[in-house]
């Protein structure tokens, strides 16, 4: 059957240490994976893209890795502050005609909470 | 832009009564998708529509559940007769349509669904 996994749904850390985060995925090919940012009782937020082709991206303080042989994203938040405290959801674009087939599937995040 | 509107923002219901769910895309989007979010399930997508036609609604659980999107800036979601296993938060989305590159999900304030 087809799933996506994000490693757990609540992680702790301190101010200034990196923060990574998990997404596996199986039976699925997407052509991009896409990670979201989401603040209570608000909708998820787009921060990141990243194609089947490529292994890294970055975006100021956001790393994301993707493997498509182990079938898995690492998102990373390099010297996490307490705002960086959301819930982060992993999507996955899946591959159609032309690109994107037109939908995204979410995994069911992971809850970031960093302390001062 | 004002992003995409949902209303209302919060719906409180009793059990067999019918519930519509209003959404608002962002202007120039051909894509729209509504999910529903619980803590068990996270994020689903129930249904999208690509130019206004459904394009995939096996995500909708019942035949209770019906979607429409009679022009490109409006769309609904009825349940009728609602459960109290339908209190959820129900998100709408649009996006840039398939066949582009790549897609990025706008994601509005959610309905919070309380049946009772």
């Amino acid at each position: 059957s087809q799933k996506i996994e994000q490693n757990s749904e609540a992680l702790n850390i301190q101010e200034g240490k990196t923060a990574t985060l998990t997404c596996n995925y199986t039976n699925y090919s997407p052509a991009y994976l896409q990670w979201y940012r989401q603040d209570p009782g608000r909708g998820p937020v787009f921060l990141l893209l990243i194609r089947e082709n490529e292994k890294e991206k970055r975006k100021e303080r956001l790393k994301v890795t993707f493997d498509t042989t182990l079938k898995q994203s690492l998102f990373h938040i390099t010297a996490s502050q307490p705002a960086d405290s959301a819930t982060y959801l992993c999507a996955l674009d899946i591959k159609g005609y032309g690109g994107s087939q037109g939908n995204l599937i979410f995994g069911k995040g992971t809850k970031l909470s960093v302390k001062p | 832009d004002a992003g995409v509107i949902q209303s209302p923002r919060h719906e409180v219901t009793e059990m067999g009564q019918e519930v519509t769910l209003r959404c608002k895309p962002i202007s120039g989007h051909n894509s729209l998708f509504w999910y529903r979010q619980t803590m068990m399930r996270g994020l689903e997508l129930l249904i999208y529509f690509n130019n206004n036609v459904p394009i995939d609604d096996s995500g909708m659980p019942e035949d209770r559940f019906s979607a429409k999107m009679p022009n490109a800036s409006f769309s609904t979601l009825k349940i009728q007769p609602s459960e109290p296993r339908d209190s959820a938060v129900y998100f709408c989305a649009s996006s840039s349509p398939p066949g582009a590159i790549w897609m990025k999900a706008f994601f509005g304030q959610g309905t919070r669904l309380t049946v009772v």
